[in-house]
């Protein structure tokens, strides 16, 4: 059965450039996140969508980031005016349902700023 | 403050060992989740094993257990048999009631010697 699916699995741009970032969720899955992994940092919350529900957005570090899923499915995860510290692994995930089901995660973006 | 720490930066262990991950974790809330990931150099989050708080017993998935004592507040992950397929950096992370996203603590790495 197909996983979370992340497009591209790396990216190379310019300081100052926008990027968007892909996830295909497993089917049937409700909820979406997005992760941010950085050398610094760590693991660290985005964006939360589930169904038709507002988005959490409390994890997004500044304006320059914006998230949309459409239909309950796919996502994206824009970056405006991308910056060097933006430089890290973007991880999506998705779960069934509430509750503790675990989330499952695709293999992420690699995303570099130069 | 930090809701999930992992003490151990890095651990070998020998081929066939068991090994034992630490976890310790701060919440005020009763109902809560903890999740253990393992994620191998090529970057993929695997699932390993839930426990849940209101579990009455510990957590096992094959040659996984979880070690939870919750006066404590430690949920410490036990590799059993360790293989060499088992080098990998481990997360332990909590969800708690009410929240969507999963807090990770800053991860150990596991290397497997034969």
């Amino acid at each position: 059965g197909a996983g979370v699916s992340q497009s591209p699995s790396n990216k190379v741009t310019e300081k100052g450039k926008d990027v968007e970032l892909r996830c295909d969720p497993i089917s049937g899955h409700t909820a979406l996140y997005w992760y941010r992994q950085s050398l610094g940092q760590g693991l660290e919350f985005l964006i939360y969508f589930q169904g038709n529900s507002a988005p959490d957005k409390s994890g997004l570090p500044s304006d320059r980031f914006s998230a949309e899923r459409t239909g309950g499915s796919v996502s994206t995860l824009t970056i405006q005016r991308t910056q060097q510290e933006d430089s890290a692994v973007y991880l999506c995930a998705t779960s069934a349902t509430l509750g503790n089901q675990p989330q499952h995660f695709g293999d992420g973006t690699r995303l570099s700023i130069l | 403050a930090q809701k999930i720490t992992q003490t151990q930066p890095g651990m070998f262990v020998q081929e066939k060992e068991a090994v034992t991950l630490d976890c310790t974790y701060d919440t005020s809330d009763p109902s809560y989740g903890l999740f253990w990931y393992k994620q191998p150099s090529s970057g993929e989050m695997i699932f390993l094993i839930y426990q849940g708080s209101y579990d009455q017993q510990n957590a096992t998935e094959g040659r996984y257990s979880l070690n939870f004592q919750k006066a404590r507040k430690s949920a410490n992950l036990v590799i059993s048999a360790s293989q060499l397929g088992d080098s990998a950096m481990y997360f332990c992370a909590m969800r708690e009631s009410g929240r969507y996203k999963l807090s990770f603590g800053a991860g150990t790495t596991v290397t497997v010697r034969a």
